[in-house]
């Protein structure tokens, strides 16, 4: 079975904090990708990796960035937490082939206080 | 540009059938999927379409016509649990991004 596994389900972190979230997928897949929900606004894509060490900005990268040392790992950072980033944050992972669709972890709903 | 519109919210009795609209302005297509998520848990995939037409999974249909840039997912003899969120998304032309809509909350009353 298809596994997405993020590390937190919950977090509450003061503002200026360091924030990671851990994101971990059992399926050998080339594409990761990192969203956050809110809602009215749907899904938006904050960054996205093709392969070990590569990634591209998505749509709001401002005030993230993020790490893909290892094909399975892809990890969200929040170099200085405000309270507009509190959201849930959505991991998923992809394979390469043509109609493949997208599998998503649990989500991570982070507060920032 | 990208846009993707659905409803926000609907609403329909146990048993009946169910459309949810679609409509897409995106910078290239790869493909329409369909997700469900409900509350407080992750999306789930429905369905996939890519070519005009109507692809049929049990009670769960969905269609697209890429001329229109329209899509619809059908639900037909709801059921309790189909009570969700229901998200349009499209890949976009490099086939490696999702763009998704803002979801459309289904609420199903007995």
């Amino acid at each position: 079975d298809v596994k997405v596994t993020q590390s937190s389900r919950y977090l509450v972190k003061r503002t200026g904090e360091k924030v990671f979230l851990e994101c971990v997928q059992d399926m050998d897949h080339e594409n990761m990708f990192w969203y956050r929900q809110d809602p009215g606004l749907g899904l938006r894509l904050i960054y996205f990796s093709y392969d070990v060490k590569m990634k591209e900005k998505g749509d709001i990268p401002e005030g993230y960035s993020v790490s893909r040392e290892k094909k399975e790992r892809f990890s969200l950072i929040l170099e200085s937490a405000s309270t507009n980033q509190t959201s849930m944050y959505l991991c998923a992972s992809r394979s390469l082939g043509g109609n493949t669709e997208a599998f998503f972890g649990q989500g991570t709903r982070l507060t920032v206080v | 540009g990208q846009n993707i519109d659905q409803p926000t919210e609907m609403t329909a009795t146990e048993g009946a059938i169910v459309q949810i609209n679609c409509t897409y302005q995106t910078s290239g297509f790869n493909g329409l999927f369909w997700y469900q998520q409900h509350a407080g848990e992750a999306p789930t995939f429905l369905s996939y379409n890519v070519l005009d037409g109507l692809e049929e999974k049990g009670r769960f249909s969905s269609f697209l016509s890429r001329s229109k840039g329209y899509s619809y997912l059908l639900l037909k003899e709801l059921q309790m649990k189909d009570s969700a969120s229901y998200l349009c998304a499209v890949r976009d032309h490099y086939g490696q991004n999702f763009v998704f809509g803002p979801g459309t909350r289904l609420s199903v009353l007995p």
